[in-house]
């Protein structure tokens, strides 16, 4: 079974600028989760989707928005970039919505804001 | 503000000895915890979890203990192993909420 994918690996934009991360579950997943991973600060919760809808978000500006379709891929967006949305950006997917379910990342996002 | 605390920035353990990975939380309500092992340029992939009921959960090498009036959560890797050099992060889950991540502890297993 193939494990969650994430595109693209690496990416190097300017401030001001946005920016469109995706994400692929895994086979059968419908919950998928993104957090920002920086140092000092660990994996950092954005939102949950979960059958195309938000679920859960955490404590981050509205320029951070997400989706999810009805194949249970997910995108993630930032808006206007700043210096400090410089992090790896991860994806995981479960089976079923919320912390119980056991959660397969992705390799991340390296998003490099100059 | 954050509720989930690994204030061990690093650990260097000798193979074959013991390594014991700390986590803190503030949130007594948490009900679900559970650790992860990230290797540089991979996500970070499940270990073990402990359901707030138990006070430890054993697999393998790898043993959880749980002290909720301390709200402390600890990892006990025995013996410890070359392979386990890697970045953990402890998390916990509040009811079927989303999880919280600690700020990982790096372990460096010595040959």
């Amino acid at each position: 079974k193939a494990g969650v994918t994430q595109t693209p690996r690496y990416l190097i934009k300017t401030r001001g600028q946005q920016v469109t991360l995706s994400c692929s579950p895994i086979s059968g997943h419908r919950s998928v989760s993104w957090y920002q991973q920086t140092p000092g600060q660990g994996l950092q919760f954005l939102f949950e989707y979960f059958s195309e809808t938000q679920r859960n978000k955490g404590n981050f500006p509205g320029r951070f928005s997400g989706r999810q379709f009805s194949n249970s891929r997910s995108e993630m967006n930032v808006s206007t970039l700043e210096l400090g949305d410089s992090a790896l950006y991860l994806c995981a997917s479960s089976l079923a919505a919320g912390g119980y379910s056991e959660q397969y990342f992705g390799p991340g996002t390296r998003l490099t804001v100059t | 503000d954050q509720q989930v605390k690994q204030n061990s920035p690093s650990l260097s353990v000798q193979e074959g000895r013991i390594s014991i990975l700390n986590c803190d939380y503030t949130n007594s309500m948490f009900d679900y915890f559970l650790w992860y092992k990230k290797y540089p340029a991979e996500g970070p992939t499940f270990l073990i979890s402990i359901s707030s009921i138990k006070d430890k959960n054993e697999d393998g090498r790898f043993t959880v203990f749980l002290n909720k009036s301390a709200k402390h959560l600890s990892l006990h890797i025995v013996p410890s192993q070359p392979g386990d050099s890697a970045v953990y992060f402890c998390a916990a889950s509040l009811g079927a909420n989303n999880l919280f991540f600690g700020t990982g502890t790096r372990l460096t297993v010595i040959p």
